[in-house]
């Protein structure tokens, strides 16, 4: 699975979008880009997966770059829950069905 | 409601007591997994299955063992706990299956100190 680099934090005042990026240079035409956040040592929360095309949900939207070396998670109107480490994993499906976290991003959602 | 459950959440026990971590899910998954995290080593992946009966070792298997009896329930076995295992574990399930890529769904959390 591809290595992916994000920055170590960032901040973001409350109502104000939120945009988390993410480098995965090496990614293969078979890997998805997956985002997960861990609030304060909760289980890690899905949030939105991509291959090639832009998605949305109701939690976030997914910005990936035509050449899929870089994409940035978005979140739209940012709210104090929202603090929380966010984690840019990229994978293909696998016999192990593992997931690789790195070290993510600490958003601080700020009033 | 989707979930996956955790049982116990908190747990203070002393090397060599056998203990079982349970995990269920209600979402009809076959895949589940265990996690372990630790401070500055993040989470690591201790034990998978793909299906009912069919189990195989994550990154860091050593000490543990597991069960798959029934397709909602993996419980992680600490025959003998040592204070290394110290640690944060999730459980986590997912649709995934050899083929194709999901997102997965993880517990709250167990809390392990082993003194």
């Amino acid at each position: 699975d591809a290595k992916t680099t994000q920055p170590t934090s960032m901040d973001c005042a409350e109502g104000r979008a939120a945009n988390l990026p993410c480098n995965h240079s090496t990614i293969s035409g078979n890997e998805y880009v997956y985002w997960y956040r861990q609030i304060h040592s909760q289980g890690p929360q899905y949030i939105i997966h991509g291959l090639k095309n832009n998605e949305t949900n109701e939690m976030a939207s997914l910005i990936i770059t035509e050449d899929r070396k870089s994409s940035t998670l978005i979140l739209p109107h940012a709210t104090l829950r929202d603090t929380a480490v966010y984690y840019c994993i990229v994978r293909r499906s696998s016999n192990t069905g593992k997931l690789i976290f790195g070290q993510g991003t600490t958003l601080q959602v700020k009033p | 409601e989707a979930q996956v459950t955790q049982n116990p959440r908190y747990l203070i026990t002393v090397t060599g007591k056998k203990l079982t971590v349970t995990c269920s899910q209600n979402m009809n998954h076959e895949y589940m997994s265990w996690y372990r995290q630790d401070p500055g080593l993040g989470l690591r992946q201790i034990y998978y299955s793909m299906n009912v009966e069919v189990t195989d070792k994550g990154d860091v298997p050593e000490g543990y063992k597991v069960s798959r009896k029934e397709k909602r329930n993996f419980p992680l076995i600490l025959e003998s706990p040592s204070p290394n295992q110290t640690s944060l574990y999730f459980c986590a399930s997912s649709a995934e299956t050899g083929g194709l890529s999901y997102e997965q769904y993880f517990g709250p959390g167990t809390r392990l100190t082993v003194t």
